[in-house]
């Protein structure tokens, strides 16, 4: 089955600019967090989604902002990009069931560059 | 609050030489631990994880990890390198129950040589 699919692979924006980036989860996953990943701070729990609700969020600016949709993709968007944004976005998925069982699977990520 | 330190931000060993990368968890309750790894440009792939039950966890790729509680500790392990494991290798760590936010470490990059 597909993996978790994320889009674009790379962007490149202007400081001061906004971006939207997409997460499209394995089907039947209802569960997606998103990961920044810079080479100072490294990766870093932004928030999660869960049946089109935020459960948790991160330590992060409000111009960090997330959605979920009733078919499980998520966005992710960041307003007023500054130079300090530029890092790898990383999507996870989740399967349902116990504890156990839940594991995150993970997108190969979108690599935002702000200039 | 939990956290999770690797010791070593680069390693670097033999091909057939045995790979330890280590992993201290801090944690007030038994929490889940994962070691995952990521090539080049490329996502998070998931190693192993313990949840509960037997501490020795086997992984893919040859890859293993001993749960210590009383070491606090998750080192993984692999007894002969090959080349193809050059890779950066995180552990992370989520409270009992869910893998839905993780804390991870700082990464481990691991350098196999000829």
């Amino acid at each position: 089955k597909a993996g978790v699919t994320q889009t674009p692979r790379y962007l490149i924006k202007t400081r001061g600019q906004q971006v939207t980036l997409s997460c499209s989860p394995i089907s039947g996953h209802r569960s997606v967090s998103w990961y920044q990943q810079t080479p100072g701070q490294g990766l870093q729990f932004l928030f999660e989604y869960f049946s089109e609700t935020q459960r948790n969020k991160g330590n992060f600016p409000g111009r960090f902002s997330g959605r979920q949709f009733s078919n499980s993709r998520s966005e992710m968007n960041v307003s007023t990009l500054e130079l300090g944004d530029s890092a790898l976005y990383l999507c996870a998925s989740f399967s349902l069931g116990t504890g156990l069982n839940t594991e995150a699977f993970f997108g190969q990520g979108t690599r935002l560059t702000v200039v | 609050a939990q956290s999770v330190t690797q010791l070593g931000s680069h390693v670097s060993v033999s091909e057939g030489a045995l790979v330890l990368l280590r992993c201290n968890y801090s944690s007030s309750v038994p929490p889940y631990l994962f070691w995952y790894v990521q090539y080049p440009n490329q996502g998070l792939q998931l190693l192993l994880k313990y949840t509960t039950g037997a501490t020795l966890v086997k992984g893919i790729n040859g890859f293993e990890a001993e749960f210590k509680k009383s070491e606090t500790s998750f080192h993984l392990t692999k007894p002969s390198a090959h080349m193809s494991d050059a890779a950066e290798y995180f552990c992370a760590v989520t409270p009992p129950g869910s893998a839905r936010q993780l804390t991870f470490g700082s990464g481990t990059q691991l350098t196999v040589l000829p």
